[in-house]
């Protein structure tokens, strides 16, 4: 099983639709949790933490569910702007020090007119 | 935008010539990390530092070198390149996570895209 798994999409959906995306973790002791946005033949740059409560960003809302194993991204109101690669992001299962974060492959988001 | 740098940005070489590539912070940030991107794989670490000549292995590290004389500085040299290594690289940086925080969360620069024919 992978450390990190996301469906790899791609989802197309119409300007001003919701949509979510989830990614599932296998090591239970995780407690870093993060999503990143990539855009094409560009840097992951960091869209959200996610934290236990759960939190918003404006249209962005990330929650946790660690019975689960698996953190999600909402989408409100999509633009078309949004249109990229979502990275979820864990800590791994041997961190060994380092500090270090595994990533998924990423879901492909396409927002269309 | 975290001030990260990468250099050469691009790169055509030719299988078993030596390459090195730099990443320049301004952040003065502990950690730093170098990473692959290639289809189907996602992000994979190669190398890690976490401290002046302090270095680490990553999951890909076959074929690869880093070395980190100054803070700001993070070099990864393929010794002999070869077809396979032909890839996205992105440098990437982090500060320690705080106690009960986990890890935090890390800055990308923008990448090398290098191809070895």
């Amino acid at each position: 099983r992978k450390e990190v798994e996301q469906d790899p999409g791609p989802f197309n959906v119409p300007e001003g639709a919701t949509v979510a995306f989830n990614c599932t973790y296998s090591n239970s002791a995780s407690q870093s949790f993060f999503w990143y946005r990539q855009d094409c033949r560009k840097e992951p740059k960091l869209l959200m933490s996610v934290y236990s409560s759960g939190n918003e960003d404006g249209r962005f809302t990330a929650q946790l569910n660690r019975a689960s194993q698996y953190i999600s991204l909402l989408i409100r109101d999509s633009k078309l702007s949004d249109s990229a690669t979502y990275l979820c992001v864990v800590n791994p299962l041997n961190t060994g020090g380092g500090n270090k974060l595994t990533f998924g492959t990423g879901t492909q988001l396409k927002v269309e007119l | 935008d975290a001030g990260i740098t990468q250099s050469p940005r691009h790169k055509v070489t030719e299988t078993g010539t030596p390459v090195t590539l730099r990443c320049h912070q301004t952040e003065n940030h502990r950690y730093m990390y170098w990473y692959r991107q290639d289809p189907g794989h996602g992000l994979r670490l190669i190398h890690y530092s976490y401290g002046v000549k302090d270095t680490d292995k990553g999951e890909v590290s076959d074929g690869y070198s880093v070395s980190r004389s100054k803070t700001e500085d993070f070099l990864l040299t393929l010794e002999s390149a070869t077809s396979s290594q032909t890839s996205v690289y992105f440098c990437a940086i982090s500060e320690l996570g705080t106690s009960g925080r986990g890890v935090n969360e890390q800055f990308f620069g923008p990448g090398t895209r290098l191809t070895v024919l």
